[in-house]
């Protein structure tokens, strides 16, 4: 089974600087088949990436995403307020068929 | 625009059997390439996918959960059913629904808001 470990745990920055969130996989991952969500407190996930770099609808052109094989990094560029939340890198796996989650990494105000 | 809604019992007691019920509206079950997946989220850990259901009701499950979970459609109502048997306090969560991204079916494009169930005597 595929684990995905994302890191660090709680990044503390403030608005207008860089985030990078890396997730690393224990084996290598078609990059097809790697997205990224955002999730706010009381809320559900929201799609931000897939396809390691395809950015969902709707998605601002400050997040992208980039890695291949057991490497992948989320970049949101210009922090604002509303990017404070947790995010998970996720993928998924044709055989078995299934979906596994990182364990995400807290983005605070610093 | 695609939603999903998820309903169900909130407090249910060990070793009684789940059932959630997601309606949706937006797309059609019918579709080829459509599908819909279940995913729990303990307080304050991360998501876990439990089952999947594909338009031509070929399904998929949990390899850690499969002898527990039931997933099941009625396109007629564009619902699809989760039971979740035996549950355990650690069956504790919020169960959310979501469409799969079409094409890909990599990820979970749209979810519904959750329904927190409590597993407790």
């Amino acid at each position: 089974e595929i684990v995905l470990t994302q890191s660090p745990g709680t990044l503390s920055l403030s608005p207008g600087e860089r985030a990078t969130l890396s997730c690393r996989a224990s084996q290598s991952v078609n990059y097809s088949y790697l997205a990224w969500y955002q999730q706010k407190p009381g809320q559900a996930p929201r799609l931000l990436i897939y396809g390691t770099s395809i950015r969902a609808t709707g998605i601002p052109d400050r997040f992208s995403g980039s890695g291949s094989g057991t490497d992948f990094t989320l970049t949101i560029s210009g922090l604002v307020p509303d990017d404070f939340a947790v995010y998970y890198c996720q993928r998924y796996d044709m055989s078995p068929r299934g979906y596994t989650f990182g364990q995400g990494t807290l983005l605070e105000i610093k | 625009q695609v939603t999903l809604r998820e309903s169900g019992p909130a407090l249910v007691k060990p070793t009684q059997t789940l059932t959630l019920t997601c309606t949706f509206s937006g797309f059609s079950l019918t579709t080829s390439g459509m599908c819909v997946s279940w995913i729990r989220q303990p307080p304050g850990k991360a998501p876990e996918w439990l089952a999947r259901i594909d338009w031509d009701d070929e399904k998929f499950y949990s390899t850690s959960l499969d002898t527990r979970l039931t997933i099941s459609k009625d396109t007629s109502k564009n619902q699809v059913v989760l039971t979740l048997a035996n549950m355990d306090p650690v069956d504790t969560g919020t169960y959310y629904c979501a469409q799969i991204l079409v094409g890909l079916r990599s990820a979970f494009d749209t979810w519904g808001q959750g329904t927190m169930v409590t597993v407790s005597s």
